[in-house]
């Protein structure tokens, strides 16, 4: 079936430092692939997607690029700032496992960032 | 502001009890989703409505679980005879039509604690 895997946490780093968040899946067909972001107290958002091969996503400094050849959606920033901590989950909606768009997500990962 | 709500924002039970959520999604979105995501761990769907029909229920939603959306606008979902492994956040999400690419909104969840 469908899984997502991400890189193990939690993630610290200081202000203003590079960011890279792996995230690699499997699936039957060909899925559409998504960041959400949890900040503290808050419900899960859509950060970015891509729908296709090769297609990057970006909001708020942060982008992915779909990868299929190593079936991998990796999250970049190249500053981060204090008010990035959060948790982010990567996730795909396969179009092969059913018509209902549901998500498959990652485990999560926690980044806090120092000042 | 008119996104997901969820109510209540926390539920604490006994064993055995049975207890109900609700989701009122955005108001012109007619699919509907719940997830349940436990510590450390990402969301995983539970059932999915498309209107006032349940298209899909995951093998992870037993006997005990029922949801409805009775007039394809707000939806409960119901568990009867709660165990301790039922404790877990339990999020609600809508979306606007189909396909794999379309973002789903979530709600900012119920946190079921069973003793």
């Amino acid at each position: 079936g469908d899984s997502v895997t991400q890189m193990e946490g939690p993630v610290t780093l200081s202000e203003e430092a590079f960011l890279t968040i792996n995230c690699t899946y499997t699936a039957t067909g060909y899925p559409s692939l998504f960041w959400y972001v949890q900040y503290p107290g808050e419900g899960l958002q859509l950060l970015l997607k891509a729908t296709k091969a090769d297609d990057k996503g970006s909001n708020k400094g942060f982008e992915a690029t779909y990868r299929k050849e190593t079936t991998s959606f990796h999250l970049e920033k190249g500053s981060v700032q204090v008010s990035d901590s959060a948790v982010y989950f990567c996730a795909l909606s396969d179009p092969l496992t059913g018509a209902n768009s549901k998500l498959t997500f990652g485990k999560g990962i926690t980044l806090s960032v120092r000042p | 502001d008119t996104g997901v709500s969820q109510d209540p924002r926390h539920k604490i039970t006994k064993r055995g009890q049975n207890v109900t959520f609700r989701c009122d999604p955005i108001s012109e979105h007619n699919r509907l989703y719940w997830y349940r995501q436990t510590l450390g761990q990402g969301p995983e769907f539970l059932t999915y409505f498309q209107n006032e029909a349940q298209l899909e229920k995951s093998r992870l939603l037993s006997d005990r679980f029922s949801a409805e959306r009775p007039k394809g606008s707000f939806s409960t979902l119901e568990i009867q005879r709660t165990e301790q492994g039922d404790s877990a956040m339990y999020l609600c999400a809508s979306s606007l039509g189909g396909g794999a690419g379309n973002e789903q909104f979530f709600g900012p969840g119920t946190r079921l604690t069973v003793l």
